[in-house]
């Protein structure tokens, strides 16, 4: 079935430095990916849409210099989170969808912490 | 985008069949039903789509009534590895690009 690779699983970082946080479609070819972030005890929230060669489409209240997102090629995009502070601290997950499979394919997340 | 209402947690017992109930009043007649498990720490699983009436697979059968307003997934025999947050979406199939929105989720505990 579809796979999608997350990486970093986890990742510490000192404050006002920045991380890049990798998602690759394995075995298909994702035309649009999305991220999420989730806090703790709460749902996922949608931060953004990735479409392949295209800008990103940002969510209300997402700050898009802040998060760079870069969806380059078919099976990778990458979520940078830029000048990180300790509230950007989260559960970062992307998915990814071809249009032609049941549903979207997750990652298995980046946990973020930020010192 | 259809929003929907699930109950916020649910307890159950081992070896007994759960079904958890979500409402989506708002569903326009191209979208879809999916529910994806969620464990601590991990990103969502998807256990199963449907559009109308029945829908079964290896883990799980998903209902849903003529009017399509609402559905439930059925889980049978739980286990306490199925203790996790279950979520119920409704999307549109077959495009890739539609968002998905995510609500918050049932909280299922299976106690021994």
């Amino acid at each position: 079935g579809a796979v999608v690779s997350q990486h970093p699983s986890w990742v510490i970082c000192k404050s006002g430095t920045s991380v890049k946080i990798e998602c690759r479609s394995l075995d298909f070819q994702a035309t649009t990916m999305f991220w999420y972030r989730q806090f703790p005890k709460q749902s996922l929230m949608l931060m953004a849409t990735s479409n392949e060669g295209s800008k990103a489409t940002y969510e209300q209240g997402v700050e898009k210099d802040k998060f760079l997102i870069n969806h380059a090629s078919l099976t990778l995009s990458t979520l940078t989170v830029t000048s990180a502070h300790p509230e950007d601290s989260s559960f970062y997950i992307c998915s990814a969808g071809t249009g032609t499979e049941y549903g979207y394919t997750f990652g298995s997340g980046t946990r973020l912490t930020v010192v | 985008l259809a929003k929907t209402t699930q109950p916020i947690s649910m307890d159950s017992y081992e070896g007994q069949e759960v079904n958890i109930t979500c409402s989506h009043n708002n569903i326009a007649t191209n979208d879809y039903i999916t529910w994806y498990q969620q464990f601590p720490s991990q990103g969502p699983r998807f256990i199963i789509q449907g559009y109308k009436t029945k829908v079964t697979n290896e883990v799980a059968s998903l209902f849903i009534p003529a009017d399509r307003k609402s559905s439930t997934l059925s889980l049978p025999r739980v286990s306490l590895s199925d203790t996790a947050v279950y979520y119920c979406l409704v999307d549109t199939r077959g495009t890739g690009g539609f968002k998905t929105i995510f609500g918050a989720g049932t909280r299922l505990f299976v106690k021994a």
